[in-house]
């Protein structure tokens, strides 16, 4: 079954305090997978995509990496304002049109 | 703003009733999707549109239904409407589907009572 685990489910940090949130997937072939930040009530906002493995992203504070089984968010010295919901999600192979999402990682930065 | 718009914002019904959420894709892109995210749960998703055909069916109830119109702009209807059907419904859209990213709208919270 396909399946997207996400881990921890919450995270605090102090401000400063870089860490990493896991994203694991069991598909039988990877299409893409994605990165979105989710602050509450609100809609997913996109990050990253990844496609193959050993692909990075940046973007600010933000760095994103695939292997063949697990991507990462790497957070550099967060701040505050980097405190939200993070989702991954996966299309396989063989059903492009379907985005299978994790249940997140909830991320608290204290100041 | 990613571009995506969703109305209304919020909306409070009594069970039993039906609802339609509409949603309006960035321009250009002929895909839209529904996601249906209750409290404290992850999104799950519901059904997508390419171009004005159903593609990709999810976890959708026989009481939902959606549909494409000619010019992209797409309605959810969710009828006989239950008290567990609570929660944030969001549409999405891409350029094509498949591989492409998916830009978020802002969501309809939706009150059943």
């Amino acid at each position: 079954e396909d399946q997207v685990t996400q881990s921890p489910e919450a995270l605090r940090l102090q401000e400063g305090e870089s860490s990493s949130l896991n994203c694991s997937y069991t598909v039988s072939g990877l299409r893409g997978l994605f990165w979105y930040r989710q602050d509450p009530g609100k809609g997913p906002e996109f990050l990253f995509t990844l496609y193959s493995a050993g692909e990075e992203k940046e973007k600010e504070r933000l760095k994103a990496t695939l292997t063949k089984k697990e991507s990462f968010l790497h957070i550099t010295a967060p701040k505050p304002e980097d405190s939200a919901t993070y989702l991954c999600a996966v299309i396989p192979l063989y059903n492009f049109n379907k985005f299978y999402f994790g249940s997140g990682t909830k991320l608290n930065v204290k100041p | 703003d990613s571009g995506v718009t969703q109305t209304p914002k919020h909306l409070i019904t009594a069970t039993g009733q039906r609802v339609t959420l509409r949603c309006s894709p960035r321009s250009g892109d002929l895909s839209v999707y529904w996601y249906q995210q209750s409290l404290d749960q992850g999104l799950q998703f519901l059904i997508q549109y390419y171009n004005g055909e159903e593609r990709a069916k999810g976890n959708i109830l026989e009481r939902f239904s959606a549909q494409q119109f000619p010019d992209l702009h797409s309605e959810l209807n969710l009828s006989s409407l239950e008290l567990g059907d609570s929660a944030l419904y969001f549409c999405a859209s891409s350029q094509r589907g498949g591989s492409n990213e998916q830009f978020f709208g802002p969501g309809t919270r939706l009150t059943v009572l």
